[in-house]
């Protein structure tokens, strides 16, 4: 069975702290993804990979960057966290083509104070 | 510029009842729409995934729709379960790129 999991469910850090999420997927995925999702905004894409240390900026790369060392894993870190990054993120990964399906993780809530 | 619409915004049924889900899109060049059912605190998980060939798809008690001519999908809910209460998000990719562009969801409710 498909499974994206992601190290923390629930995250609180405070301003200025470098914070590091992480996520695996055990499908062999080409793919990752992180969105953050927040309300009445909907998901929005930050980062991609499409393969072992590529990457491709999303839609709001700003203040994140991303990792990507080994296939399965897919690393999401905030150089110096802001309020403004308090919100749920996504990890997601799916095989290459437009397609395949997303798989995603349970999310993990992150508050920074 | 890419976007999905969706309404209602949310939407309060009573266990048993049917209940229809709307996406309206402008995604240029269409590649595939999907329909994700999120519990609350839960990642999404995919319901169906429908090419521009085909019209309706279902998955149990949920079946979609999809008019690639005027560019507007249905999830309709069958005889609803309290299990149903969740978002419910409407995902449309072109084929030009890997990207999505997401709705922002129908929260439904399901009441006893």
């Amino acid at each position: 069975d498909v499974k994206v999991t992601q190290s923390s469910r629930y995250l609180v850090k405070r301003t200025g702290e470098k914070v590091f999420l992480e996520c695996v997927q055990d499908m062999d995925h080409e793919n990752m993804f992180w969105y953050r999702q927040d309300p009445g905004l909907g998901l929005r894409l930050i980062y991609f990979s499409y393969d072992v240390k590529m990457k491709e900026k999303g839609d709001i790369p700003e203040g994140y960057s991303v990792s990507r060392e080994k296939k399965e894993r897919f690393s999401l870190i905030l150089e110096s966290a802001s309020t403004n990054q308090t919100s749920m993120y996504l990890c997601a990964s799916s095989l290459p083509g437009q397609g395949y399906e997303q798989y995603f993780g349970p999310g993990t809530r992150l508050t920074v104070t | 510029k890419n976007q999905v619409e969706q309404s209602p915004q949310s939407l309060i049924i009573l266990e048993g009842k049917n209940c229809t889900l709307q996406c309206n899109y402008t995604v240029s060049p269409f590649s595939n729409l999907r329909w994700y059912k999120q519990d609350t605190g839960r990642g999404p998980v995919s319901l169906t995934i429908m090419t521009f060939s085909e019209n309706t798809k279902s998955n149990g008690r949920y079946t979609a729709t999809l008019d690639a001519d005027t560019k507007q999908s249905s999830l309709h809910i069958t005889a609803s379960q309290l299990s149903d209460s969740a978002s419910y998000i409407c995902v449309v990719s072109a084929s030009s790129n890997y990207k999505l562009t997401f709705g922002k969801g129908t929260l439904l409710t399901v009441n006893p």
